[in-house]
């Protein structure tokens, strides 16, 4: 079945560090791919997303490819501020076999120190 | 409007009880989500509604009955509650459920004693 894979966390960096969080997926359609972030005590908000291969999502400084070789969706920053320190959830939705699915990763947690 | 109301953002229930959660929507999604996160997890998908009609029950205890009055409103309503079920309830809405954004309230910290 689908699947999403985040790296563990949590992630720790200084400001102005360059941010890498891998995603991966399993899917046995087209899915299209997110990334959403939870600040503490809130609801999700979508970051950035793809719908199909060799797309970029980006959004606030934050980008991501669709790699359907790789099967994958890194989220990457060049230089995070402390305001960035979130969780981080990669997620997938695929319809294309006739059955819904809104499937997230497990989280990453990023804690940026001043 | 890109918001998705939730009241009340925090609950506190007995076993005994029965309480509604309430989600409210006004951006013309015709597809809204009750999810169930635990803390420190992933949201977990509990019922899906496309066009007022429940499309997908990921097979959720009945203590859990969603309601979905008109396009713009989702209720979650709740009786019988164990203590294992104290969660944030997150509710979203999206245009369609196909493979689309989803907008996400606030949700509600229930806490079931």
């Amino acid at each position: 079945g689908d699947s999403v894979t985040q790296m563990e966390g949590p992630v720790t960096l200084s400001e102005e560090a360059f941010l890498t969080i891998n995603c991966t997926y399993t899917a046995t359609g087209y899915p299209s791919l997110f990334w959403y972030v939870q600040y503490p005590g809130e609801g999700l908000q979508l970051l950035l997303k793809a719908t199909k291969a060799d797309d970029k999502g980006s959004n606030k400084g934050f980008e991501a490819t669709y790699r359907k070789e790789t099967t994958s969706f890194h989220l990457e920053k060049g230089s995070v501020q402390v305001s960035d320190s979130a969780v981080y959830f990669c997620a997938l939705s695929d319809d294309t076999s006739g059955t819904y699915k809104y499937i997230f990763g497990t989280g990453t947690r990023l804690k940026v120190l001043a | 409007d890109t918001e998705v109301t939730q009241t009340p953002k925090h609950l506190v229930m007995g076993m005994t009880n029965k309480k509604s959660l309430k989600c409210e929507q006004h951006m013309g999604h015709r597809a809204m989500y009750w999810y169930k996160q635990k803390a420190k997890k992933p949201p977990e998908l509990m019922f899906v509604y496309s066009y007022e009609k429940l499309s997908i029950n990921e097979s959720v205890p009945s203590r859990f009955s969603p309601e979905c009055p008109n396009s713009s409103l989702l209720n979650l309503h709740l009786h019988a509650l164990q203590p294992e079920d104290s969660a944030l309830y997150l509710c979203a809405s999206s245009r369609s459920d196909s493979q689309e954004t989803q907008y996400f309230g606030p949700g509600t910290r229930l806490l079931v004693l």
